[in-house]
C-alpha cells in the first residue's frame, strides 16, 4: 500500500466554524507533512512531524493546529479561518524526515466563506 | 538565502524531447528533487539527485551540477499525458520552485 489518503476531498466552512482535516498512511513512514497550495503556486510547507513529534512549524498562524495521534494519522484542526486560507491542503509522508521521496495525498480543497 | 528558479511555461511537440532547467541557491543542500503535478492532483515523485551527474529512469532523466547550482529534467518521446507542472525542489526541508507548466501539443 503506497497510498496517502485524505478526508474530506472538499470542505466549505465559515469563518467561525471549527473543522478538521485528516490524513492517513499505512506505509510505516515516520515523517508526515502538511502543505498548503494556492492556485498556480507550488506547495508551501506548513508542518513536519517526525516520529509523532512536531519538528518544524513554518511560522503558521495558530488558527491552524496540527495533531499526530499515532504514526499513521495526521490531523489539521482549523478554527477561525480567513477567506485567504482557502487553498488545497496536501498531506505527505516519507520514511524519515530527511531527504527522500515524499508521497502526497490527493489533498483537501478548502473554501472559507 | 534560499532561491529556486525555473521557467514558468514551456510548449513542446508530441514525440519530441524537452529539457526543463532549474537553478537554485541554498546554504544547506541535501539533494534536488523533481515532482510532476497534473492540474488538480497531488505532486508525484519523479527523481532525486544528490551527486553530480545524470540519473536516467525510462523516458525521464535528471541532471545535477552542485558547483553550478543547476539541474535539469529531460523528457523524451513526449506524450500528451506529460502535460503537467514540473516542480524542482531541494531539501531540507522540501522547498519547491514555482513550477514549469509544460504543454505537449500534437
Amino acid at each position: 500500500d503506497t497510498e496517502v489518503t485524505q478526508t474530506p476531498k472538499h470542505l466549505v466552512m465559515g469563518m467561525t466554524n471549527k473543522k478538521s482535516l485528516k490524513c492517513e498512511q499505512h506505509m510505516g513512514h515516520r515523517a508526515m507533512y502538511w502543505y498548503k497550495q494556492k492556485a498556480k503556486k507550488p506547495p508551501e510547507l506548513m508542518f513536519v512531524y517526525s516520529y509523532e513529534k512536531l519538528s518544524i512549524n513554518e511560522s503558521v498562524p495558530s488558527r491552524f493546529s496540527p495533531e499526530c495521534p499515532n504514526s499513521s494519522l495526521l490531523n489539521l484542526h482549523l478554527h477561525a479561518l480567513q477567506p485567504e486560507d482557502s487553498a488545497l491542503y496536501l498531506c505527505a509522508s516519507s520514511q524519515v524526515s530527511g531527504p527522500g521521496e515524499q508521497y502526497f495525498g490527493p489533498g483537501t480543497r478548502l473554501t472559507v466563506t | 538565502g534560499q532561491n529556486i528558479d525555473q521557467p514558468t511555461e514551456m510548449t513542446a511537440t508530441e514525440g519530441a524531447i524537452v529539457q526543463i532547467n532549474c537553478t537554485y541557491q541554498t546554504s544547506g543542500f541535501n539533494g534536488l528533487f523533481w515532482y510532476q503535478q497534473h492540474a488538480g492532483e497531488a505532486p508525484t515523485f519523479l527523481s532525486y539527485n544528490v551527486l553530480d551527474g545524470l540519473e536516467e529512469k525510462g523516458r525521464f532523466s535528471s541532471f545535477l551540477s552542485r558547483s553550478k547550482g543547476y539541474s535539469y529534467l529531460l523528457l523524451k518521446e513526449l506524450q500528451m499525458k506529460d502535460s503537467a507542472s514540473y516542480l524542482c525542489a531541494f531539501h531540507t526541508p522540501l522547498v519547491f520552485g514555482k513550477g514549469t507548466r509544460l504543454s505537449v501539443i500534437a
